[in-house]
């Protein structure tokens, strides 16, 4: 039990559609991350919230939109997403930010037909 | 353009041997250097935070050194067990929200 939770573990969806993938942090942190993996990659920082407030978006694509409501919930929505966007998409909180430990769920594996 | 550099990228060793491995990364602008232990399947797990020069941090048989003023620092880890296996990341913190992470090295111990 890594205290974030993200749903789903694994989503198929074709370059069409919509969906958003959701992460859950029930450690009482007060920033939250999404990062993406692609294979033979470095783990590479998409958002950042802290205090429910986006503080970065690192060049994200706009097919790309995060939504944090509160700070123990994050989602990622999805939108007309392209094959190369087929990876494994990982949540994360810290308390504080950057010179704190960030704690991981497991990830969300996308593929994109 | 920030690199974070880790070697070497996968190695073998046997139980028992002791390992270690480097991680490179820009020696200005530093406010912190974080690794992190990814097992198959798993989650990445925190290992240390790092954030002094000539820091050295301890975590039972794992013990990591920090050179801020030449960019790099090394994890070690003695006696190496099976359970040891997995991806050790580190990852370099300007102290501007923004993480980079190294592409990892991939131990595997031998039984």
């Amino acid at each position: 039990e890594t205290g974030v939770t993200q749903t789903p573990r694994h989503l198929v969806m074709g370059m069409t559609n919509k969906k958003s993938l959701k992460c859950e942090q029930h450690l009482g942190h007060n920033a939250m991350y999404w990062y993406k993996q692609s294979a033979k990659k470095p783990l590479e920082l998409m958002f950042v919230y802290s205090l429910e407030e986006r503080v970065e978006n690192n060049s994200v694509p706009s097919r790309f939109s995060p939504e944090c409501p509160n700070s123990s919930h994050l989602f990622l929505h999805l939108h007309t997403l392209q094959p190369e966007d087929s990876a494994l998409y990982l949540c994360a909180s810290s308390q504080g930010i950057d010179n704190q430990p960030q704690h991981f769920g497991d990830g969300t594996r996308l593929s994109i037909l | 353009i920030l690199n974070v550099e880790q070697s070497p990228q996968s190695l073998h060793v046997q139980e028992g041997d002791s390992t270690n491995f480097t991680c490179s990364f820009p020696s200005s602008n530093f406010y912190a250097l974080h690794w992190y232990r990814w097992e198959t399947a798993k989650s990445p797990e925190a290992l240390f935070v790092m954030t002094l020069n000539g820091d050295e941090k301890k975590k039972g048989r794992i013990s990591a050194t920090l050179n801020t003023k030449e960019g790099y620092s090394y994890l070690y880890i003695k006696g190496s067990q099976p359970e040891d296996s997995a991806t050790y990341l580190c990852a370099f913190s300007s102290g501007t929200y923004k993480y980079i992470f190294g592409t990892g090295t991939r131990l595997k111990v031998l039984a």
